[in-house]
């Protein structure tokens, strides 16, 4: 199983700051690597897809870089609705997902 | 306008059985893969179970395999999953989620989720 490791696990900025996300893969998953976002009391909303892909709809604000085993989803200027938990997950086995990070307002 | 809804989760002992289903709208499920996904409170997702845009390829996770089978019916348009010999590990919402175009294990659609809680 390739397990991922997000750091931090709690993130906490202010709007208008810019947010620095990593997910690190225990082996190589190449580019097959995703970000979600997930809301209290929702499901996980797709966010980029193959470590750079944003997804429909998803603002130019979110970006996703990497490959291999080091990837970063970075938002480029907060907004209030950006607060929220962030899992990254792999297909290049088995689908796995990270712990998650908290992006909580300071 | 893609929609997908669960049904059927509950409360059911060790041991028992429960069956999922996942009404799609907006879309047609046959001509997408299709998965099952499932969080435990607190926790990470997981995947848990994908069948094919053919139907002829179905996958499940480690921890459910031999206790897990997931189908659809075509002419409901219904993703389902049949759940047996069902442990306390097991209690998580499930997400039926649709794959994106092309690329199979990216959810771009998600249902609201069904609560499974597995308990005496």
């Amino acid at each position: 199983e390739i397990v991922l490791t997000q750091s931090p696990a709690t993130l906490s900025l202010s709007p208008g700051e810019r947010a620095t996300l990593s997910c690190r893969a225990s082996q190589s998953v190449s580019s097959y690597l995703a970000w979600y976002q997930q809301k209290p009391g929702q499901a996980p909303r797709l966010l980029i897809y193959d470590a750079s892909n944003r997804a429909t709809g998803i603002p130019a604000r979110f970006s996703g870089s990497g490959s291999g085993t080091d990837f970063t989803l970075t938002i480029s200027s907060l907004e209030p609705e950006d607060f929220a938990v962030y899992y990254c997950q792999q297909r290049s086995n088995w689908p796995t997902f990270g712990q998650g990070t908290n992006l909580e307002i300071k | 306008e893609v929609q997908l809804l669960e049904s059927g989760g509950g409360l059911v002992q060790p041991g028992g059985s429960l069956r999922l289903s996942c009404a799609a709208s907006g879309f047609t499920v046959s001509n997408y893969g299709m998965s099952w996904v499932r969080q435990a409170p607190g926790k990470g997702p997981e995947w848990v179970s994908r069948i094919s845009r053919s139907g002829g390829s179905k996958n499940y996770a480690d921890s459910v395999k031999g206790r897990f089978t997931i189908s659809r019916d075509n002419s409901k348009n219904t993703l389902y999953v049949q759940m047996n010999s069902l442990r306390a590990e097991d209690t998580a919402v499930y997400y039926c989620v649709k794959d994106l175009d092309g690329y199979s294990y990216v959810g771009d659609f998600w249902g609201q989720g069904s609560l499974v809680t597995v308990s005496s």
